[in-house]
């Protein structure tokens, strides 16, 4: 079963556009964790935001939690046409370490 | 820099043969885990491993799916017999983290199945 869901399933925009793409889920968290995935490859980990931090940066991403809202958003600041990919967000929770994934958001960075 | 190995990178089988799957972690990487992501999904996972031992696999169908990390370094998944449902990508990732912490994991290029 999926816990998160990804808000909008697929975005489109222009380069040096940004893009945001938003994640809820539904049981307590420990951390929430975003992935992404070039088509057909495996997912490579961009940035990880603990249960009891609200703001965390890394280059040109941005990642907000609001545990209050079971929610989360990922950033992408002056996107490029190489950005484009799927984005998941993975919510783990206290069970062994397990990550459970939302489906995703299909972003297209047009050149 | 090191990465998560995986073969073969492409299946194809018929229905009701055995395919098996090899993964091979980062390098000291205690926990295993294998995911099967169908397309336009997220991964679900299948089966975690710390080291040699199988701390989850309550969503592995174990009618016909099986897992083994015998020595705790490589681990193989097997589906016997698959059916055509099977068709999917199959991932492994490792993660340095003792089984209950919460870090990063790593992904390997996954296995993709199609069964006819």
């Amino acid at each position: 079963s999926q816990q998160g869901e990804e808000d909008p399933q697929a975005l489109s925009i222009q380069e040096g556009e940004n893009a945001t793409m938003n994640c809820s889920y539904k049981t307590s968290i420990n951390n929430l964790q975003w992935y992404r995935q070039n088509s057909g490859r495996g997912l490579v980990h961009l940035i990880l935001i603990r249960s009891n931090e609200r703001e965390k940066h890394s280059g040109r991403l941005r990642v907000t939690l609001d545990t209050s809202k079971k929610s989360s958003s990922l950033l992408i600041t002056a996107s490029r046409a190489a950005d484009t990919a799927s984005y998941f967000c993975a919510t783990g929770g206290t069970s062994y370490g397990k990550l459970t994934f939302g489906q995703g958001t299909i972003l297209t960075v047009h050149p | 820099e090191a990465e998560v190995a995986q073969s073969p990178r492409y299946k194809i089988t018929e229905k009701s043969q055995a395919v098996a799957f090899w993964c091979d972690p980062i390098s000291g990487h205690a926990t295993l885990y294998w995911y099967r992501q169908i397309l336009g999904q997220g991964p679900e996972l299948l089966v975690q491993f710390q080291d040699e031992s199988v701390v989850d696999d309550s969503q592995l169908p174990k009618d016909r799916f099986s897992a083994e990390r015998l020595k705790g370094v490589d681990s193989t998944l097997k589906i016997q017999p698959a059916e055509l449902g099977d068709s999917a990508m199959y991932l492994c990732a490792s993660s340095p983290a003792a089984a209950g912490a919460q870090e990063t994991q790593y992904f390997g290029p996954g296995t993709r199945l199609l069964v006819l």
